[in-house]
């Protein structure tokens, strides 16, 4: 059963802190990881990574993948209060079209 | 675009009533999910479309839960009959299929089902 692991369950910082989270995950025929943040709404997709695009950075945002240790990290720079949300990791395996989402991270950034 | 449109946005109802949750996906997307999300659970999914076809329900729990996908447009979610542990946000999410695999999943609002 693939599993998909996320840590730390929750944390909670200061404006302008940096932030790393973590996704573990055992799968077979591993194909792509992604990142969503969710607000108290829907989750809004933030990067997807594969085999061939294995780093990711958008504003204040980044991700990598390291597919022979199978985990990814987020970060967050200079962190804002609108950071403040659950941030899910997926993970797409070939041949099925399905993702398997881990817990999720809880994120609390206070002013 | 309007993105993934799901409604109601809420819905209370009592144990044993019929519920039906809709879904209408990003036009041009093949591919259509349904989840579930709870505290306890997180975010699972119940099962997936792809050009209408369920391919996948592996994930809906039991008989009560049943979904159809009747055009590229439509899709419902129904329960019946209710329960309390029901109670879930239920998103309907829907993507497109590349050569390389699904791009990312677009999620709906979600509909807040509490079953009393």
């Amino acid at each position: 059963e693939d599993k998909v692991v996320q840590s730390p369950l929750s944390l909670v910082v200061h404006e302008g802190d940096t932030v790393t989270l973590n996704c573990s995950y055992e799968v077979t025929n591993f194909r792509s990881l992604l990142w969503y943040k969710q607000e108290k709404k829907a989750p809004t997709f933030l990067f997807m990574l594969t085999s061939s695009g294995i780093e990711k950075k958008s504003g204040r945002l980044s991700s990598i993948l390291d597919k022979k240790e199978l985990f990814s990290i987020l970060n967050i720079t200079a962190t804002q209060t609108g950071d403040s949300a659950v941030y899910l990791c997926a993970v797409g395996v070939a041949n099925d079209y399905k993702l398997s989402f881990g817990a999720g991270t809880t994120v609390t950034v206070r002013a | 675009d309007a993105g993934v449109i799901q409604s109601p946005r809420h819905e209370v109802t009592e144990m044993g009533q019929e519920v039906t949750l809709r879904c209408k996906p990003i036009s041009g997307h093949d591919y259509l999910f349904w989840y579930r999300q709870t505290m306890m659970r997180g975010l699972e999914l119940l099962i997936y479309f792809n050009n209408n076809v369920p391919i996948d329900d592996s994930g809906m729990p039991e008989d009560r839960f049943s979904a159809k996908m009747p055009n590229a447009s439509f899709s419902t979610l129904k329960i019946q009959p209710s329960e309390p542990r029901d109670s879930a946000v239920y998103f309907c999410a829907s993507s497109l299929l590349w050569t390389g695999g699904l791009y990312e999943q677009y999620f709906g609002p979600g509909t807040r089902l509490t079953v009393t």
